[in-house]
């Protein structure tokens, strides 16, 4: 069955260390792997697809077939970047409509 | 920038009693979404609608959910009969092509 696994419920850093939140997910096809932040009180926002191999706000996440991993890092932490982090599959049968799947999230906390 | 709104942000309702939460998604959007996530659990996938019809629901979406996009602006989700369990934070997304979601802020539903 399609699963996402976030294993960190909480990951506290201090500002300035490097962060790595771990996601790894099982799906048999070509999944499509996405990070989504929530602040404080705000609502989901997308924060990185793979497909577009982009860097946000500092964030990189490589999707790795072999490990079926797609962790989420950033070499220097910053206060502001504390939130929770979703990590989600989208399945890739070729409906446009395919659900997102969501691992159960990391809290990045960072300290000064 | 475009922003998909929900509303209210929190419905306190008696068990039993029927709710409708409304979403007005981002104007040239063409598929919608409703999610939920109850409180300390991860983000689950309810339904998709596009052109007008559910395309996708889930296990959890039976027969006491209804969707509806009864103009060409609103996106409403109908629990006919709610029950304890079904207080969580709804989240409500739109997309213009199914490769991206915006989601809104969220309602909170508490079933006392």
């Amino acid at each position: 069955a399609q699963r996402v696994t976030q294993p960190e419920k909480l990951l506290s850093v201090f500002k300035g260390a490097p962060v790595e939140l771990k996601c790894n997910y099982s799906y048999s096809g070509s999944p499509e792997l996405f990070w989504y932040v929530q602040y404080s009180r705000q609502r989901l926002q997308l924060l990185l697809r793979h497909i577009s191999r982009e860097s946000i706000k500092g964030f990189t996440a490589d999707l790795n077939k072999g490990e079926t991993s797609f962790h989420l890092k950033k070499p220097f932490a910053q206060e502001e970047d504390s939130a929770m982090y979703y990590c989600a599959l989208k399945e890739n049968y070729g409906g446009a409509t395919n659900k997102l799947i969501f691992g159960t999230g990391t809290l990045l906390a960072v300290q000064p | 920038e475009p922003e998909v709104t929900q509303t209210p942000s929190h419905q306190v309702t008696q068990m039993g009693q029927e709710v409708i939460l409304r979403c007005v998604p981002i104007s040239n959007h063409l598929y919608f979404y409703w999610y939920r996530q109850i409180l300390g659990q991860k983000v689950e996938f309810l339904v998709s609608f596009y052109n007008n019809e559910i395309s996708e629901k889930s296990e959890i979406f039976d027969d006491q959910f209804s969707v509806e996009r009864p103009d060409g602006s609103n996106f409403t989700l109908k629990i006919r009969s709610t029950k304890l369990e079904d207080s969580a934070m709804y989240f409500c997304a739109s997309s213009a092509t199914g490769l991206g979601y915006t989601f809104g802020s969220g309602t909170r539903l508490t079933v006392v």
